[in-house]
């Protein structure tokens, strides 16, 4: 298992609301990704945060913002939650020494949006 | 944007034989190649990686081969047990999106591996 943990593990909203989901990064690393894994398909890349700033994003409309804290743990917000942002959501840490390779994921938060 | 193909989407075999997944890229900036490997329920394990430089990366029953001219790369397993039955994933990464540093894996869509005992 890796060190990567997040919070809370299951949570149920519903549509409109705003929903903040955590995750503490493995010892040594200094970047935190976020990835949305709707049911039976891979992960899709929603940004990644290094050094407290947003450090590239995905296709995700501006309703999903993030926070990176100096003990690099980090945040997922979403506001105005749609059916559709039902999914896993899963954050993974890694290294970035100018790239980051060898991200290791957390369990994930499973959110259903009603 | 990257895609990524993974052929086959299911794959069957009986517990001993081998198993290969390939997955084609469409990339040619891509330099990072990982696999992941993601039983029911649970997070996405990173299982065997390999980079630009090297054609071939070998960990004891798993091993993964590189072809960048023609933008695929593949997943072998071999003596195959029940407990590496699960979904598998590729996920090609570039180094660097314009002047931007970051790591973005594009997961392909999986392929369910099942071993039979």
């Amino acid at each position: 298992e890796t060190g990567v943990t997040q919070s809370p593990t299951h949570l149920i909203k519903t549509r409109g609301q705003q929903v903040t989901l955590r995750c503490s990064s493995q010892s040594g690393h200094n970047t935190v990704s976020w990835y949305q894994q709707a049911l039976g398909q891979g992960p899709q890349f929603i940004f990644q945060y290094y050094r407290e700033e947003e450090n590239g994003r995905g296709n995700f409309p501006p309703r999903f913002s993030g926070l990176q804290f100096p003990n690099y743990s980090s945040e997922l917000n979403v506001n105005a939650l749609e059916l559709d942002d039902s999914a896993l959501y899963l954050c993974a840490s890694s290294f970035n020494r100018g790239f980051s390779y060898e991200q290791y994921f957390g369990p994930g938060t499973r959110l259903t949006v009603t | 944007g990257e895609n990524v193909e993974q052929h086959p989407s299911t794959l069957s075999v009986q517990e001993g034989d081998s198993a290969v997944i390939k997955c084609t890229y469409s990339d040619s900036a891509s330099n990072y190649f990982p696999w992941y490997k993601q039983e029911l329920g649970k997070r996405p394990q990173l299982i065997i990686d390999i980079r630009s430089n090297v054609g071939e990366k070998k960990d004891q029953r798993i091993a993964v081969t590189l072809n960048k001219t023609a933008k695929h790369f593949s997943l072998h397993i071999t003596e195959t047990q029940p407990e590496d039955s699960a979904v598998y994933f590729c996920a090609p990464q570039r180094e660097r999106d314009g002047g931007t540093s970051y790591g973005k894996l594009t997961f392909g869509q999986g392929t369910i591996l099942t071993v039979h005992p």
